[in-house]
C-alpha cells in the first residue's frame, strides 16, 4: 500500500515562514505534488517535483529528496490568504495521484 | 474557474435513491478522474479514464457506477448508497499524457449527503 505522512495543523503569524513536511513510501514514484485547498473549494496545483532539489515559485518553495522519501513546501511572507488545507500527493504509476490527509495551515494576525 | 464543472454542488439522497453526479471540463483534456474526500481522511482515487477508456478501478463497491460518453464529460451513478458514502467528490482532468507534470485540474466537487 501507500503511505503518504504530513502534519495535520500548523499555526504561525502572518509574514512568517512555515515548513509542511511530508514523508512517503510508494510502491513506484514519478513525481510529488503540493496541492492547496481553501475550506470549501477545489485543491489548485501548487508545485511538482521530480527530481531532487528546490523548486521556487515566488512565495512558494518545494523541496525533494528520493532518496529519503521526503519532500517539504516552504510558504514565505505568509499572509492570511494563505490559511489553507496543504495536500502532498505522489505520481506512484502513469495517472494515478496518492494523497497524504493534508496539513491545516491556519495564519494568524 | 479551474476549467472543471460538477453538478449539483449539493446532494440529499435516501438510500434507496438513485442520482447522477456531472463533471464536464473545458480544458481540453483526455484523462479524468473521481475522487472522495471524507473528512480527516486523504482524497481517494476512485476511477479514471484515459481517452474514454476505464484504466483504474480503486477497489470502488458496485454502488457507485462510472460512465465516461467523451473526454468532455464523466458521470458516476449511485445507487443504494450508504450512509458511509456521504463525502465530497471531486472531478479532475489531466492532459492524459504519460510524462511530464501531468497536473490535474479539480472542480469544486459535490457535497453529498446519505440519509
Amino acid at each position: 500500500g501507500q503511505n503518504i505522512d504530513q502534519p495535520t495543523e500548523m499555526t504561525a503569524t502572518e509574514g512568517a515562514i512555515v515548513q509542511i513536511n511530508c514523508t512517503y513510501q510508494t510502491s513506484g514514484f514519478n513525481g510529488l505534488f503540493w496541492y492547496q485547498q481553501h475550506a470549501g473549494e477545489a485543491p489548485t496545483f501548487l508545485s511538482y517535483n521530480v527530481l531532487d532539489g528546490l523548486e521556487e515559485k515566488g512565495r512558494f518553495s518545494s523541496f525533494l529528496s528520493r532518496s529519503k522519501g521526503y519532500s517539504y513546501l516552504l510558504l514565505k511572507e505568509l499572509q492570511m490568504k494563505d490559511s489553507a488545507s496543504y495536500l502532498c500527493a505522489v505520481r506512484d504509476g502513469d495517472y494515478k495521484l496518492s494523497f497524504g490527509a493534508g496539513t491545516t495551515v491556519t495564519v494568524r494576525a | 474557474e479551474t476549467g472543471v464543472t460538477q453538478t449539483p454542488r449539493h446532494l440529499v439522497m435516501g438510500m434507496t435513491n438513485k442520482k447522477s453526479l456531472k463533471c464536464e471540463q473545458h480544458l481540453g483534456h483526455n484523462a479524468m478522474y473521481w475522487y472522495k474526500q471524507s473528512a480527516k481522511k486523504p482524497l481517494e482515487l476512485m476511477f479514471v479514464y484515459n481517452f474514454k477508456e476505464q484504466t483504474e478501478n480503486n477497489s470502488v463497491p458496485s454502488r457507485f457506477s462510472p460512465e465516461c460518453p467523451n473526454s468532455s464529460h464523466l458521470f458516476l451513478h449511485l445507487h443504494t448508497l450508504q450512509p458511509e458514502d456521504s463525502a465530497l467528490y471531486l472531478c479532475a482532468s489531466s492532459q492524459g499524457g504519460r510524462t511530464g507534470a501531468e497536473e490535474q485540474y479539480f472542480g469544486p466537487g459535490t457535497r453529498l449527503t446519505v440519509t
